[in-house]
């Protein structure tokens, strides 16, 4: 069975930094994409970064690029997010999310439950 | 990148059928064969609805089916129950190999 847990969330001031993981099991780690999306409250679902099987791989939406990282760790089957730089409007629910391909078409089958970030002062 | 676009809210019937419509560019949806679709129910995790355009996931109801013309997808649920009252998300790959949503469309059975 497909488990992918995220930890990591909390409160965090303006211009501070976090850093999201997320422990997979049940399937070939590399095999696949792995891909962060969020939720602000209210809001829509947000693509924010995705990561290839391999990891050679990495792409970010234009609002967080330059901020936030991700990054991979096969040893321990666990995707991370360092965001950086945190502002007010990275203020969501983070979800991690696996690939149905190596690489990212988007197609995303399995999720985490998702964990809280909040910027604010 | 902006958000593809998805009527805010559709209503329907239990039996009757419905369609959600997404809207993109050539850039995204026009483009590509990789167009998803989620549903999403409060407080729960999004589920695969439908990928690469028309693909139903193993153990999807055949009561979702999508197709696409042009720069437009939409996803149809027949036969509507009331299980099927959730927010649905399309998404799509784009030409700068990032993923862009839809801003989402809020299904009301009535």
């Amino acid at each position: 069975e497909v488990q992918l847990l995220e930890s990591g969330g909390g409160l965090v001031q303006p211009g501070g930094s976090l850093r999201l993981s997320c422990a997979a099991s049940g399937f070939s780690f590399t095999g696949y994409a792995m891909s962060w999306v969020r939720q602000a409250p209210g809001k829509g679902l947000e693509w924010v970064s995705a990561i290839s099987g391999s990891g050679g791989t990495t792409y970010y939406a234009d609002s967080v690029k330059g901020r936030f990282t991700i990054s991979r760790d096969y040893s321990k089957n666990t995707l991370y997010l360092q965001m950086n730089s945190l502002r007010a409007g990275d203020t969501a629910v983070y979800f991690c999310a696996k690939d149905r391909r190596e690489w990212n078409d988007g197609g995303l089958d399995y999720w985490g439950q998702g964990t809280l970030v909040t910027v604010s002062s | 990148q902006s958000a593809l676009t998805q009527p805010a809210s559709v209503s329907g019937s239990p039996g009757q059928s419905i369609t959600i419509s997404c809207t993109g560019t050539s850039s995204d949806v026009g483009g590509y064969n990789y167009v998803s679709w989620y549903q999403r129910h409060p407080g729960k995790a999004p589920k695969l609805m439908i990928y690469d355009v028309s693909y139903r996931p193993s153990g999807v109801s055949s009561r979702f089916s999508a197709s696409k013309s042009g720069n437009t997808a939409s996803l149809t649920i027949s036969g509507l129950q009331a299980e099927d009252e959730a927010d649905y998300y399309c998404s799509s790959h784009t030409s700068t190999t990032t993923v862009v949503f839809g801003g989402g469309t809020k299904l009301t059975v009535l």
